[in-house]
Parts: C-alpha cells; sequence; structure tokens
C-alpha cells in the first residue's frame, strides 16, 4: 500500500485559516468514514487531533474540523495561531484492515 | 494519568533483533490494544501492527510478517515489540499507541514517548 497523498507543505499568517488534504483511494480513505488527524510537534509524539472523519477528542480546540468527500479528506484549522506550527498527518482505516498513514504536511505560520 | 512509557534508545548491528516495552499507566490495561508504529528520520507514520491486551490476538502489516513479535504481559500492564533480522531500513523512532475504542486500530489517543532504535555496523 503506497502512503495517502498530502501536500509537503502549507502556510498561513496568523488569524487565517488553512486546509490540507489527505487523499487516498476507494480502499481507504472512500471505503470508510475511519479517517484520523494527528498533530506532531518537533521532538514530540503526535497527538489525535480529529477521528472518524470530524469528530474531535476532548480537549482539542474547536479551531481544527475535518471533513472527507469521496477519495479525499480535509483537515481545516481556523484562527491559525503560532503554537499550530507543526507536521500534520492524516490516516485511514483501510479495506486489508489496517490503518495507513498520510506523508504528511509541515505547517508553517507566517 | 494515562500515560505510556517506553524503554530506552538501542543500537544494534545489522541481522541482531531489537525488543522494546511500553509499560502503560492510569488505565485498565486489558480494555485497549496496543498498536506499534514507527517514524523514520523525515517520514511520516508507518504501523506496524496491533496486539489485543485483552485476548494477545495479533495483526501485524504484510511487510513485517515473519520477523516482527507482539505480545503484552498484563500482571504488569506492559507492551512489548520484538523485530528482527534488523537491516539500516529498520532505523527508526518506534512508538506504541494505544488503540482509542477498544480493540480498534482506525485511531490512537495516546502515545508513548517513543523509543529510537539505529541499526549501524
Amino acid at each position: 500500500q503506497s502512503a495517502l497523498t498530502q501536500p509537503a507543505s502549507v502556510s498561513g499568517s496568523p488569524g487565517q485559516s488553512i486546509t490540507i488534504s489527505c487523499t487516498g483511494t476507494s480502499s481507504d480513505v472512500g471505503a470508510y468514514n475511519y479517517v484520523s488527524w494527528y498533530q506532531q510537534h518537533p521532538g514530540k509524539a503526535p497527538k489525535l487531533m480529529i477521528y472518524e472523519v470530524s469528530n474531535r477528542p476532548s480537549g482539542v480546540s474547536n479551531r481544527f474540523s475535518g471533513s472527507k468527500s469521496g477519495n479525499t479528506a480535509s483537515l481545516t484549522i481556523s484562527g491559525l495561531q503560532a503554537e499550530d506550527e507543526a507536521d500534520y498527518y492524516c490516516s485511514s482505516y483501510t479495506t486489508s484492515s489496517t490503518p495507513l498513514f498520510g506523508g504528511g504536511t509541515k505547517l508553517t505560520v507566517l | 494519568q494515562v500515560q505510556l512509557v517506553q524503554s530506552g534508545a538501542e543500537v544494534k548491528n545489522p541481522g541482531a533483533s531489537v525488543k522494546v516495552s511500553c509499560k502503560a499507566s492510569g488505565y485498565r490495561f486489558t480494555n485497549y490494544g496496543i498498536n506499534w508504529v514507527r517514524q523514520a528520520p523525515g517520514q511520516g507514520p508507518e504501523w506496524m501492527g496491533w496486539n489485543s491486551a485483552y485476548n494477545g490476538n495479533t495483526n501485524y502489516a504484510q511487510r513485517l510478517q515473519g520477523r516482527v513479535t507482539m505480545t503484552t504481559d498484563t500482571s504488569t500492564s506492559t507492551a512489548y515489540m520484538e523485530l528482527r533480522s534488523l537491516t539500516s531500513d529498520d532505523t527508526a523512532l518506534y512508538y506504541c499507541a494505544r488503540s482509542a475504542w477498544g480493540d480498534g486500530v482506525d485511531a490512537f489517543d495516546v502515545w508513548g514517548q517513543g523509543t529510537m532504535v539505529t541499526v549501524s555496523s
């Protein structure tokens, strides 16, 4: 299985909104509503930000939202803050009953 | 609080084996599966497999079948991951991560701090 496809980098200014895409196939993203998003700061473990496409775990800011259309999922961060600068990874459950991660997107807050 | 604490960094020669531990605390160990995820330098995460802390069942990534073994010790709430026949391609940061919903593998809500495994002669 190839990794899910994410843009290598995105950027935005404080207060703006950005969207990160995650493109898969009908065997993963398109097959189930089991897409998750993780935030990873340098030297830290990943943190779950979104599960089941659009649900936020307790404690995650409502500035983070997720959606999906067909084989592409998206993470939107509104009201961008300096602390949002990190790497973001998507993950999807697949028809092989295993999860598949994306290659990651580096978010830069200008 | 809920946490996973992993063993320390390892340096191994090619062809050797490594065993990483992951001690859970703050929750009922047998209620959640443990996954192992590795991340090579500058790369995205790669799911290695899942181990049920309830009954010991496992599901390994196909590309690692035959080289990896995941186990749990419920008496100490500790999970283990052993990887054999190491090559330089196995150099990575290895994480244990708790299944967010029982034994599912669709999301991981608690992560260990990571264990760096370096394979070099």
